[in-house]
């Protein structure tokens, strides 16, 4: 069982839509990541907190906007989004320091529209 | 930068048989971690086995072991009494002082 847990499971949206995807732990980590992961390929690292501050942005678009409102909780909000951002988003939290081992949520299927 | 590498993009093994998966990775770093995650077709990214790169000694977790050869900079992962559960992508991957680097993965399949 994951201790890192996404909401929702599936989502589908228009490309005007505006929605959020949610990702909880519960592990103390102050750490948490959002990654994006087409079909048959790894995952690509998109954000990263640490201390609830972004330390690393991997030139996403701007069409993707995380926040991170505490050490618990990350937050993905899309808007505007093209079919080929349809994907697997990934969210996983670790300790910050780089020893430490990243969990990984269930992921979050998007589909555009 | 980093990289991983996972030549086999596909592989086969009887159930209750023995499987390697390679791994090799490039880097200049002395202090780094390696890792095997499992992905079924669930999607979840499931930590198999870890490897600090300062341990001589390979990380063994009851079905699976490693063999690290640092100075080849090769990570392979032996799966021993293959299970239908195991069926699954392996990706191999790497974490120094920046990000978590993958390799493309293997993608694994039980045969009964």
């Amino acid at each position: 069982d994951t201790e890192v847990t996404q909401t929702p499971k599936h989502l589908v949206m228009g490309m005007t839509n505006k929605k959020s995807l949610k990702c909880e732990q519960h592990m103390g980590h102050r750490a948490m990541y959002w990654y994006k992961q087409k079909a048959k390929k790894p995952p690509e690292l998109m954000f990263v907190y640490s201390y609830e501050k972004l330390s690393i942005n991997e030139s996403v678009p701007s069409r993707f906007s995380p926040e991170c409102p505490n050490s618990s909780l990350l937050n993905l909000h899309l808007h505007a989004l093209q079919p080929e951002d349809s994907a697997l988003y990934l969210c996983a939290s670790s300790q910050p320091d780089s020893r430490y081992t990243i969990y990984f949520g269930e992921g979050s299927w998007l589909t555009v529209v | 930068a980093q990289t991983v590498t996972q030549s086999q993009p596909e592989m086969s093994v009887q159930e209750a048989e023995t499987v390697t998966l390679s791994c090799t990775y490039d880097t200049s770093e002395s202090d780094y971690y390696l890792f095997w995650y499992k992905q079924p077709p669930s999607r979840q990214m499931i930590l198999v086995i870890r490897q600090e790169a300062y341990k001589q000694q390979n990380a063994t977790e009851n079905r699976f072991s490693v063999n690290f050869q640092k100075a080849a900079k090769s990570f392979s992962l032996k799966i021993s009494d293959s299970q239908l559960g195991d069926a699954a992508m392996y990706f191999c991957a790497y974490k120094g002082a920046q990000k978590l680097v993958f390799g493309q993965g293997t993608r694994l399949t039980i045969n009964p």
